[in-house]
């Protein structure tokens, strides 16, 4: 069965510094991978996903991940950090065959700091 | 074009009681899927409906149960409340299988006193 784990619960950064948000999965077939993030009180708005291609993504406001095959890993990264990227931010993984359930990371808060 | 609406934003409710939560999706998205988030478990899969068919269901008893509509709108319904069901609960659509990514409503808060 897929899994997917967010290795971080929480990551407390400066502003205007990188960050890396860690994302692996488990599964034994192809995969869809992405990413979204949750503001206070709304829905999940999709940042970005790995279908096939190129392994790295770039999404909306200046994240990108990368998509590593031999780690199973998708790892969310931006250069420089706002105040306004405080948020939650969640991987998922679908199957690439016919059951596109996506199964969802528990998700990490990012706390941007002046 | 219109975002995922869902209505009501906030219910309150008390134990025992039911409710029903509407969804209308992006014009054109002919999946629905439903979801509760809650700070403990993150987020649990409900169902999905794709063109008024259930395609896929989550781990959830009975009581949970939705439909889809000709014009693709859901509704779930919770009978029977519990205090443990109070939680968001998101509605997403898409449109076919995912591949595009899912547009979320802002949900609907579900209060169970």
């Amino acid at each position: 069965a897929q899994s997917v784990t967010q290795l971080d619960s929480q990551v407390p950064v400066f502003e205007e510094a990188p960050v890396e948000l860690r994302c692996n999965y488990s599964s034994s077939v192809s995969v869809y991978l992405f990413w979204y993030v949750q503001y206070p009180n709304q829905g999940l708005q999709l940042l970005l996903k790995y279908l096939s291609g190129s392994t790295l993504v770039k999404g909306i406001n200046g994240f990108e991940a990368e998509f590593n095959k031999s780690q199973t890993s998708f790892h969310l990264r931006k250069p420089s950090v706002h105040i306004s990227d405080t948020a939650e931010y969640f991987c998922a993984v679908s199957d690439a065959g016919n059951n596109r359930k996506l199964i969802w990371g528990l998700g990490t808060s990012l706390a941007v700091n002046p | 074009k219109a975002g995922v609406t869902q209505t009501p934003r906030y219910l309150i409710k008390t134990r025992g009681q039911q409710v029903t939560l509407s969804c209308s999706p992006i014009s054109g998205h002919r999946s629905v899927s439903w979801y509760q988030q809650t700070p403990g478990q993150g987020l649990q899969f409900l169902f999905e409906y794709f063109s008024e068919t259930q395609r896929n269901k989550g781990n959830f008893p009975g009581r949970f149960s939705g439909r889809q509509f000709s014009n693709s709108r859901s509704e779930m319904n919770v009978s029977t409340l519990e205090l443990g069901d109070s939680a968001l609960y998101l509605c997403a659509s898409t449109l076919l299988q995912g591949e595009d990514g899912y547009t979320f409503g802002s949900g609907t808060r579900l209060t169970v006193v």
